[in-house]
């Protein structure tokens, strides 16, 4: 049973920083990975995507790596703001006949104070 | 406006009643999602469809019930046999395995 972890639980950084948010998956047969965001009370938002053949793929400040072999991925925020205050959670889609299903970590709260 | 609505945004349950919440899509996606998340547990799957009039149990579908008579809807009915109802509700749809999320609903139950 795919199991996916992500640490830290939770971060706090000044305005600015560069930050990693890591996330790590225990079955390496994995059809895709994406990265979300979610607001307070809100649903997700899709940050990345990366098929199981690529190796990171990039959005303006983001950054998302992936190394299927030790079954780990990395989220690299650049010169983080506060409006990137959120709760960022990590899944994966299971290869074969169960890629329709993701299963997700239990996330990473950031909090990027002014 | 493409997108995934969901409805109502809060819906409160008294114990013993069966609510439906719903999920409409216009992105034209096949597979749809219910996906349920609690304080601490992340989100877990419910049920989903790939197609219409065809969808298969999740990791904890008991207590649910879900049609799929159209490709943009996807309803979702939580039964009284359900004993813990009160939680998140989120459902998503996909293409090319690539999930999108709506707005979420929250039920209680009083």
């Amino acid at each position: 049973k795919q199991e996916v972890t992500q640490i830290p639980a939770a971060l706090s950084v000044p305005e600015g920083e560069n930050l990693v948010l890591n996330c790590s998956f225990t079955d390496s047969a994995i059809y895709n990975l994406q990265w979300f965001r979610q607001d307070p009370g809100k649903g997700l938002t899709s940050l990345l995507l990366i098929q199981s053949s690529q190796r990171e793929q990039t959005s303006g400040r983001l950054n998302a790596s992936l190394d299927k072999s030790s079954g780990r991925s990395t989220l690299y925020i650049a010169a983080s703001q506060p409006g990137d205050s959120a709760t960022y959670l990590c899944a994966v889609a299971g290869s074969g006949g169960s890629n329709y299903k993701l299963t997700f970590g239990k996330g990473t709260l950031l909090t990027v104070n002014p | 406006d493409g997108g995934i609505t969901q409805s109502p945004k809060y819906l409160f349950r008294k114990e013993g009643q069966n609510v439906t919440l719903s999920c409409e899509q216009n992105l034209n996606h096949d597979a749809m999602y219910w996906y349920r998340q609690d304080p601490g547990q992340g989100l877990r799957l419910i049920y989903y469809s790939q197609i219409v009039n065809d969808f298969q149990k999740g990791d904890i579908a008991e207590g649910y019930s879900v049609s799929r008579e159209k490709k943009e809807s996807f309803p979702l009915t939580v039964t009284s046999a359900q004993k813990n109802p009160t939680a998140f509700y989120l459902c998503a749809s996909s293409i090319e395995r690539e999930q999108f999320f709506g707005p979420g609903t929250r039920l209680t139950v009083l």
